[in-house]
């Protein structure tokens, strides 16, 4: 079946250093993919989205990278600062006939070192 | 914006209680989403809204799991009776019309003993 999936589930950084967090996606058909960050104790927070007909998108001091060749998905952070620490979930998008569902990824873990 | 509340953020309950979670979606979106996070399984969908209509409940795990909206402003989650295994945190989520992205609320932790 169709599967979103991340290949590291903890990721140690720096304060100040650069993250990159990897996701997996098997339907060639997604239209859309998000970036999710989840405090503790806390719901999935909207981070960055990027379409299927785009390679690259920016924010603030987040960055996504779509390659659909590979089916691969990444989230840049620029200048980890310790209020990143949270997991990151990568969710895909699917189109069905009453709406859009969200496949979420299995989440990475983002530790920020001090 | 107050976001998507729910309610109530904590709920401990024994076996074979029912239980009822409540959602208040943002204003304006006509699309709603309950899920449930667990460590073993991650984020599942149980059951998404359009227009207060029940869209896709293939996610809903069996008949003890009940969910309505009626109105654009409240949904409920019901379980009735609880089991142990039910125990997760539960999501409700929003999202406006002609957008893909879902704004989810601060969840329900339910504890079944």
């Amino acid at each position: 079946g169709e599967s979103v999936g991340l290949h590291l589930p903890t990721l140690s950084v720096q304060e100040g250093d650069n993250s990159i967090i990897n996701c997996a996606y098997s339907n060639s058909a997604s239209d859309y993919f998000i970036w999710y960050k989840q405090e503790s104790g806390k719901g999935p927070q909207f981070i960055i989205d990027i379409r299927s007909n785009m390679d690259k998108r920016q924010g603030q001091r987040v960055t996504v990278l779509l390659n659909k060749t590979v089916k691969h998905l990444s989230l840049q952070i620029a200048a980890t600062q310790p209020g990143d620490s949270a997991v990151y979930f990568c969710a895909e998008v699917a189109l069905t006939g009453g709406g859009n569902k969200l496949t979420f990824g299995t989440g990475t873990q983002l530790k920020v070192e001090l | 914006d107050a976001g998507v509340i729910q309610s109530p953020r904590h709920e401990v309950t024994e076996m074979g209680q029912e239980v009822t979670l409540r959602c208040k979606p943002i204003s304006g979106h006509n699309s709603l989403f309950w899920y449930r996070q667990t460590m073993m399984r991650g984020l599942e969908l149980l059951i998404y809204f359009n227009n207060n209509v029940p869209i896709d409940d293939s996610g809903m795990p069996e008949d003890r799991f009940s969910a309505k909206m009626p109105n654009a402003s409240f949904s409920t989650l019901k379980i009735q009776p609880s089991e142990p295994r039910d125990s997760a945190v539960y999501f409700c989520a929003s999202r406006a019309t002609g957008r893909e992205t879902q704004y989810f609320g601060p969840g329900t932790r339910l504890l079944v003993l």
